[in-house]
């Protein structure tokens, strides 16, 4: 079974408007963190945000929030207010709680394109 | 260094022939990752090495495949006798500590791209 599953291939936004990004993930540990990652067409992987799984409020960052639903398993991403610069892949990663030092399992990603 | 470096970025290679990826991560980072990403998809973990230490290599595809960070700095990705497989970019990313947390976010670099012919 997928650990981390990115139902949205790609998907189009409109220029300063919010888009939410799906990610469900699975796993038996109580302890584990979720991370969102950008990977601009520059190739280099970027750190959005973090949630760990105790964490009781929802994570922010400037214009992501993390919309955490630990009984539902999901952990999606809302960039809020897009700019073009935000075009780019997104990528949902998971750390498990035995995982060595923070070894992350990804996704398949969602790539998104902001229109003007 | 202020990132993760990665070299070459780019790379062609016939098929057969050996080649050797390097990172360097940022300095003091005890922890290293090398990941595999094939077009279109996400990362797949390859190694991992805690200072000089490789603790997991677990997702080396084949034996063809070789990692090392003899001083615990740089680390070398080799892959011997390339397939047309083998073709993807290869991400190098590290982190402050070795252990699990949430404040232990892993840099990546670049990624070197591989393109066997």
């Amino acid at each position: 079974a997928q650990k981390i599953t990115q139902t949205q291939p790609g998907m189009f936004v409109q220029e300063k408007e919010a888009v939410t990004l799906d990610c469900t993930y699975d796993t038996s540990d109580q302890s584990y963190g979720l991370f969102w990652y950008k990977q601009p067409s520059s190739g280099e992987m970027i750190f959005l945000i973090y949630q760990g799984s105790y964490d009781e409020q929802n994570a922010t960052e400037g214009r992501y929030s993390l919309n955490f639903q630990k009984a539902r398993k999901s952990a999606n991403l809302v960039i809020s207010a897009s700019q073009l610069g935000d075009s780019a892949m997104y990528f949902c990663a998971m750390r498990e709680g035995r995982a060595a030092g923070n070894k992350l399992t990804f996704g398949g990603g969602t790539r998104v394109l902001v229109k003007p | 260094g202020a990132g993760v470096s990665q070299s070459p970025r780019y790379k062609v290679a016939k098929r057969g022939q050996d080649v050797a990826l390097r990172c360097d991560p940022i300095s003091g980072h005890v922890s290293l990752f090398w990941y595999q990403q094939a077009l279109g998809q996400g990362p797949e973990f390859l190694t991992y090495f805690q200072n000089e230490a490789q603790l997991d290599k677990s997702g080396l595809p084949s034996d063809r495949f070789f990692a090392e960070r003899p001083e615990g700095s740089v680390s070398t990705l080799k892959i011997q006798r390339t397939q047309q497989e083998d073709s993807a970019v290869y991400l190098c990313a590290s982190s402050p500590q070795g252990h699990s947390s949430g404040a232990n976010v892993l840099t990546f670099g670049a990624g070197s791209r591989l393109t066997v012919l």
